[in-house]
């Protein structure tokens, strides 16, 4: 029974390179989650998926940011042309159900340094 | 931006000691959770309580809700160096698109000193 798990734990990028950051839900987990944690901040919603379907992506700071889930398991964040301001912690999050009393469970995070 | 208010925003207690955290919300809810998050660690789910109730207890934590004042309180007893850590609340608001978006607070750093 793994949990939920993230890679890479730390990416640092050069500003204007594109990333790619990978979260591996909870096997049959219908609900995925992105969040993004700034320094000394609580996380802050950036998308949902449920299934293979992204149901809310209201959260995405702006067009450089995209993220898919196209089997309905794993899913990829990924920004392009990064700015120092996208540097943060991406959260990762999977719920077994839709509904609003499913607890959600978080993995490590991706650490990311834009210089 | 962040929906909730948690109060205070740094801690610092002695081992054995009582710590409460309180934490404010602007819109209606589901529900209202509280996480831990340590050190450079993903955040790990202590406690839910629903709309409908008003006190929850699992081992030392006790969870109070007033939806009335939109406020929510953890208190954590017998604190151990342990408890350390960065905690916080996020609400689960009444979307029916969003399947269960948590809205987070800013978090309270808990220090416990041995």
């Amino acid at each position: 029974g793994a949990g939920v798990s993230q890679s890479p734990r730390y990416k640092v990028a050069k500003r204007g390179q594109d990333v790619a950051l990978r979260c591996d839900p909870i096997s049959g987990h219908v609900s995925l989650f992105w969040y993004q944690q700034a320094l000394g901040q609580g996380p802050e919603f950036l998308t949902y998926f449920q299934n293979e379907a992204q149901l809310d992506k209201s959260g995405l700071p702006s067009d450089r940011f995209f993220a898919e889930r196209p089997e309905g398991s794993v899913s990829t964040l990924k920004i392009q042309r990064t700015q120092q301001e996208d540097s943060a912690v991406y959260l990762c999050a999977s719920s077994l159900a839709v509904s609003g009393r499913a607890k959600q469970f978080f993995g490590p995070g991706t650490r990311l340094t834009v210089l | 931006s962040q929906q909730g208010e948690e109060d205070p925003q740094a801690l610092s207690i002695q081992e054995g000691e009582n710590a409460t955290m309180n934490c404010s919300y602007k819109t209606s809810i589901n529900n209202l959770q509280w996480y831990r998050q340590n050190s450079g660690r993903g955040l790990v789910h202590l406690i839910l309580i629903r709309s409908n109730e008003r006190e929850k207890h699992s081992g030392r934590l006790r969870v109070t809700l007033d939806t009335s004042k939109k406020s929510s309180s953890l208190l954590i007893t017998a604190s151990r160096a342990a408890d350390t850590a960065s905690y916080f609340c996020a609400t689960d608001a009444r979307w029916e698109t969003s399947g269960s978006r948590l809205t987070f607070g800013e978090g309270t750093q808990l220090t416990v000193n041995p």
